[in-house]
């Protein structure tokens, strides 16, 4: 099993550029995640999906939308790129409550 | 609000020595579930090891172990014997039941010294 596949793994941005970041998991996850990691700010929820058809804010979706296209792909939209939005973003998948956050390898994004 | 406190960014320990690092939270949740992930410089976040609140046994794994003080809502990690590979960020966490949120303290980094 690959787990939780995230695309790309790095990207440069031009401010005002758009991009989606992809993420699937294979393990039947009901729950997917995206965080943004800045340094000194541990990892910051963006958005999630507590089940497939659904979505809501997380601590920091300013500048973001995403999309559950179904139960095992999550992908993340930066409509206008920012440089304040240079970040190392991760996805994540859990199946229930309590249990563990299976992580994507991150992806790190940089906008100039 | 829910909340997760690492109020050391960073920590120093001789190999082969313990520490310790602390985590607070703040909940008003009786049944919850409290974790503690590594981040080494590739990246990846791995699980280090996983309290139930309800149990009162303090959880351990190998040479990680906690000490869970649920009263004063303290989730400290504890390394014995540490390794240069454990030089890394560790992550404390804490997801809100119902919404399934998982919150991430800021992080502490460790050094290992040889």
């Amino acid at each position: 099993n690959a787990g939780v596949t995230q695309t790309p793994k790095f990207q440069v941005l031009k401010t005002g550029q758009s991009m989606t970041l992809q993420c699937a998991q294979d393990m039947n996850h009901n729950s997917m995640y995206w965080y943004r990691q800045d340094p000194g700010m541990g990892l910051r929820l963006i958005y999630y999906s507590a089940s497939e058809g659904t979505t809501d804010k997380g601590e920091v979706p300013n500048g973001y939308n995403v999309s559950r296209l179904n139960k095992r792909e999550f992908s993340l939209r930066l409509e206008s790129a920012a440089p304040s939005q240079t970040s190392v973003y991760f996805c994540a998948s859990s199946n229930q409550k309590g249990w563990k956050l299976f992580f994507g390898s991150g992806t790190q994004l940089s906008v100039l | 609000a829910q909340t997760v406190t690492q109020s050391q960014p960073e920590m120093s320990v001789q190999e082969a020595e313990t520490v310790t690092l602390s985590c607070t939270y703040d909940t008003s949740e009786s049944d919850y579930y409290l974790f503690w992930y590594k981040q080494p410089p590739s990246r990846q976040m791995i699980l280090v090891i996983r309290q139930e609140a309800y149990k009162q046994q303090n959880a351990t794994e190998n040479r990680f172990s906690v000490n869970f003080q649920k009263a004063a809502k303290s989730f400290s990690l504890k390394i014995s014997d540490s390794q240069l590979g454990d030089a890394a960020m560790y992550f404390c966490a804490y997801p809100t039941s119902g919404t399934y949120k998982y919150i991430f303290g800021t992080g502490t980094r460790l050094k290992v010294l040889a």
